[in-house]
Formats: structure tokens, sequence, C-alpha cells
């Protein structure tokens, strides 16, 4: 079974400096996709970021972008110039196709502050 | 587009009543997944439906079921709540049942048991 491990329930940063959340995994497939979430505050939750495990180069989204070390089953999230918009619960997600079938694992959240 | 709905987005119920919670996905998307929400564990899967086909089922008890209508539209059913069932109840569509594929949640149904 596959596990997602985030180690920080919660974070504090503040404005326009940067900070990087962890995540690890753990799971026997060589195939699979990593993802992060964002859960702002009584709002929707939303994609921030995608991983594919068989490609190498670490994934950007503008502010976002990740750390994904293959073999140590790690995959951390640095947002830089941090925003106060940017203040949400973040879930790093592992998802694989497995027997032809999608089942997402999250991590328990880490809390991120931003601080004015 | 229209986004992933839910409904209700409050419910109030007491133990050992039953509950119906409703999802429309994405307009197109075929692929509809439930996720509990506890402040304690995060996001717990419950089950996905594809094509009105349960593909894949988390570890909760047979009290919680779901299905899916031709039209995508979802629907979990929760029997003899217990107060531990007290959560937000979040339903995410995808375009397929693919583990590449980015979810599209709702806002949620929030679940209090008295």
């Amino acid at each position: 079974a596959q596990t997602v491990t985030q180690s920080q329930p919660e974070m504090s940063v503040q404005e326009a400096e940067t900070v990087t959340l962890s995540c690890t995994y753990d799971t026997s497939e060589n195939n699979y996709y990593l993802f992060w979430y964002k859960q702002p505050p009584s709002r929707q939750m939303i994609l921030v970021i995608r991983q594919e495990a068989y490609k190498q180069q670490n994934a950007t989204e503008n502010r976002f972008s990740v750390n994904f070390q293959k073999a140590a089953k790690s995959f951390s999230l640095k947002i830089s110039d941090s925003q106060l918009g940017d203040t949400a619960m973040y879930f790093c997600a592992f998802t694989s196709n497995s027997g032809g079938y999608q089942k997402v694992t999250f991590g328990i959240g880490t809390k991120l502050q931003v601080i004015p | 587009k229209a986004g992933v709905t839910q409904t209700p987005r409050y419910l109030i119920k007491t133990r050992g009543q039953q509950v119906t919670l409703s999802c429309s996905p994405i307009s197109g998307h075929r692929s509809v997944s439930w996720y509990q929400q506890t402040p304690g564990q995060g996001l717990q899967f419950l089950f996905e439906y594809f094509s009105e086909t349960q593909r894949n089922k988390g570890n909760f008890p047979g009290r919680f079921s779901g299905r899916q209508f031709s039209n995508s539209r979802s629907e979990m059913n929760v029997s003899t709540l217990e107060l531990g069932d007290s959560a937000l109840y979040l339903c995410a569509s995808s375009l397929v049942s693919s583990g590449s594929n980015e979810q599209f949640f709702g806002p949620g149904t929030r679940l209090t048991v008295l």
C-alpha cells in the first residue's frame, strides 16, 4: 500500500520570503504521479503542481517548484516570493494506475500561514 | 465550464440516521471520486466511480456506499450514522480514470452528526 507523509503540520513564512514544504512517500511502483494540492480557507481544493515519476526534470509553475528525489522518495514543494493568497492547507498526493485503476493517496496536510 | 458542485453544502443529522450526498462533475468528466476529510486524518479515499461502475474502494465500512448515474452524477450514502462520521465530504471529478489526470474538487458537504 502507498503512504504519503507530511511531517510539518503547520508552517509560517513572511510575505515575499521562500518556504519549502516536505513530503515523503512509500511505494513499490515504478510508474506514478505526484501532486501538490492547495486548499485555501473555506475554498475549494485546487491543483498547484504535478510531477510524473518518469520525468527527471523538476516541475515548475510560476512561483511554485518541486524538488523530486525519486530514490529518496521525496517530493518537496518550494514557494518563492510568498504571497498572502498562499495561505492555505497544502496536501501532497500520490497516484498510480495500478491494476488499471486510479487511487489517490493524500498526506495529512501542512497548514501554511503567510505573515504580512 | 461549471465546476464540480455538491449538494447540500451543510447537513446536520443524528446518530442512526442515514444521509445521501450528491455530486455533479464537470461536464464531460466521467470519473468521480469521494473523500472524507477530517482534521486529524486528512483526506481519506472512499471510492471512485467511472462509467457507472465502482472502480476502486477505500477502507471504509459497508455503511458507506455510492453510485454513479449515466450522466456521471454521483451520490454517496451513509447509513446508520455515527458521531465519527462528522466530516467534510469532498467529491472530485476527472476526465478519465487515470492516475495522470488532475482531479477537480467540489466545495464539499459538511456533515455534522449529533
